[in-house]
């Protein structure tokens, strides 16, 4: 069985101000991990993915991950903020063969400050 | 390329009365294809999964006779919300999974349904 705990529904941070969001999977395979982020009545579109190889991936506009095997997460980071950035942002998982649906973790909402 | 279209965005339905949702793969042909559920301000549920030219493998507690899943063909997947009712109104999303070999997914544009 998998899962994904996402830490905090709601982070709220100044424009140019790092931004974190945490995620900690659960998952008795090796994991595919996922970071997407949707806008309001929009689909998901993906920021970036780990599947194997180097622990720290880097997507798309300014966003990376680093996987943490140790500390089963895989937190994602902007050094700094933009007011595009506010969406909601979801960590998900596959189990390692990407044969099955992903899991979502609950979403966390990311408000950008003027 | 990878792009799944979904339609329609919104729809507005009278209770008792079907909708059909529909997600189309472009450039690409999805042999598998996953439904999800959102409830505002909530994650992704996942409904069900399904195959081409199979019967789809619903999760549990989704009613199979009330979300009709179809994928006749390797570019199409039908959810058919059956005598709706104001408690389905949500917000569905497909997904599809891209290539056997690579672990990527590419998901539709979503759709509103409000059921009156």
């Amino acid at each position: 069985a998998q899962s994904v705990t996402q830490l905090g529904s709601h982070v709220s941070v100044s424009e140019g101000a790092l931004v974190l969001l945490r995620c900690n999977y659960s998952s008795s395979v090796p994991p595919y991990l996922f970071w997407y982020v949707q806008y309001p009545n929009q689909g998901l579109q993906l920021l970036l993915k780990y599947t194997t190889g180097a622990t720290l991936v880097k997507g798309i506009n300014g966003f990376e991950a680093e996987f943490k095997k140790s500390e089963t997460s895989f937190h994602l980071t902007k050094p700094s903020a933009h007011m595009s950035d506010a969406a909601e942002y979801f960590c998900a998982v596959s189990d390692h063969a990407g044969r099955r649906a992903l899991t979502f973790g609950s979403g966390t909402r990311l408000q950008v400050q003027p | 390329g990878a792009v799944v279209s979904q339609h329609p965005s919104r729809v507005i339905c009278k209770s008792g009365t079907s909708v059909k949702i529909e997600c189309r793969s472009l450039d690409f042909q999805a042999t598998t294809m996953f439904w999800y559920r959102q409830f505002p301000k909530k994650s992704l549920m996942l409904m069900a999964t399904s195959n081409e030219g199979s019967k789809a493998t619903y999760e549990q507690g989704v009613e199979k006779d009330k979300f009709l899943i179809n994928h006749a063909s390797l570019t199409l997947s039908t959810l058919t919300v059956t005598s709706a009712h104001p408690e389905d109104s949500s917000f569905y999303i497909c997904s599809a999974r891209v290539g056997e070999t690579t672990n990527g997914y590419t998901f539709g544009s979503g759709t509103r349904l409000t059921v009156v």
